[in-house]
């Protein structure tokens, strides 16, 4: 699978632990960005990326929360001290900048709980 | 910020029957509009998707209409099968993050 992979795919960990998650993107891809899903629900942006620059975080990203790329490749989201209510699934997406909204592919997420 | 509205959050068709999702936007300068499915434990994947400078596009048995005036967009699948049974996503975006609905799920009963 050339698209876009997160790990891991499931996650347990408990309260106030941190735990942090990978995104590596379709290669060409210059955004990646991050969104939380919770059950029952649309995703929610949190952050994104274009290359290494973080361009944007919503409100939903608190403190607690951290994203980083580096070299522009791949991308990590930590959580520190982890809430009951950090607890669903957390997925990456990628696109190419040139084509704005198009070619935007979403990894398989990681589903964290937080017992 | 944008806000997006989808109806129904639950659609049970007989199979052949025609379904329909609706989703309302309050963000004006909005101007692409993609449709997700997701199957459970899976990743959205785009179904279709259009921009603000085209009032209605199809594919095969899917089709999305946009009205701008109205801020509202829907989803027509016809002919549905079982395997369309999924949550369905719109979503809205001005140009970067989405901003996606609640889901709507589709359940196609041979």
């Amino acid at each position: 699978d050339t698209g876009v992979s997160q790990d891991p795919r499931h996650k347990i960990t408990k309260r106030g632990q941190n735990v942090t998650f990978r995104c590596d993107p379709i290669s060409e891809h210059n955004r990646l960005y991050w969104y939380r899903q919770t059950l029952g629900q649309g995703p929610e942006f949190l952050t994104y990326f274009q290359n290494e620059a973080q361009l944007e975080k919503s409100r939903l990203l608190s403190d607690r929360f951290s994203a980083e790329r580096p070299k522009g490749s791949f991308s990590t989201l930590e959580i520190q001290r982890t809430e009951q209510g950090d607890s669903a699934m957390y997925l990456c997406a990628s696109s190419l900048l040139r084509t704005g909204n198009n070619g935007y592919t979403f990894g398989s997420g990681t589903r964290l709980t937080v017992v | 910020g944008e806000n997006v509205e989808q109806h129904p959050s639950t659609l049970s068709v007989q199979e052949g029957d025609s379904a329909v999702i609706k989703c309302t936007y309050s963000d004006s300068a909005s101007n692409y509009f993609p449709w997700y499915k997701q199957e459970l434990g899976k990743r959205p994947q785009l179904i279709i998707d259009i921009r603000s400078n085209v009032g209605e596009k199809k594919d095969q048995r899917i089709a999305v209409t946009l009205n701008k005036t109205a801020k509202h967009f829907s989803l027509h699948i016809t002919e549905t099968q079982p395997e369309d049974s999924a949550v369905y996503f719109c979503a809205a975006s001005t140009g970067n993050q989405f901003y996606f609905g609640t889901g709507t799920s589709l359940t196609v009963i041979p």
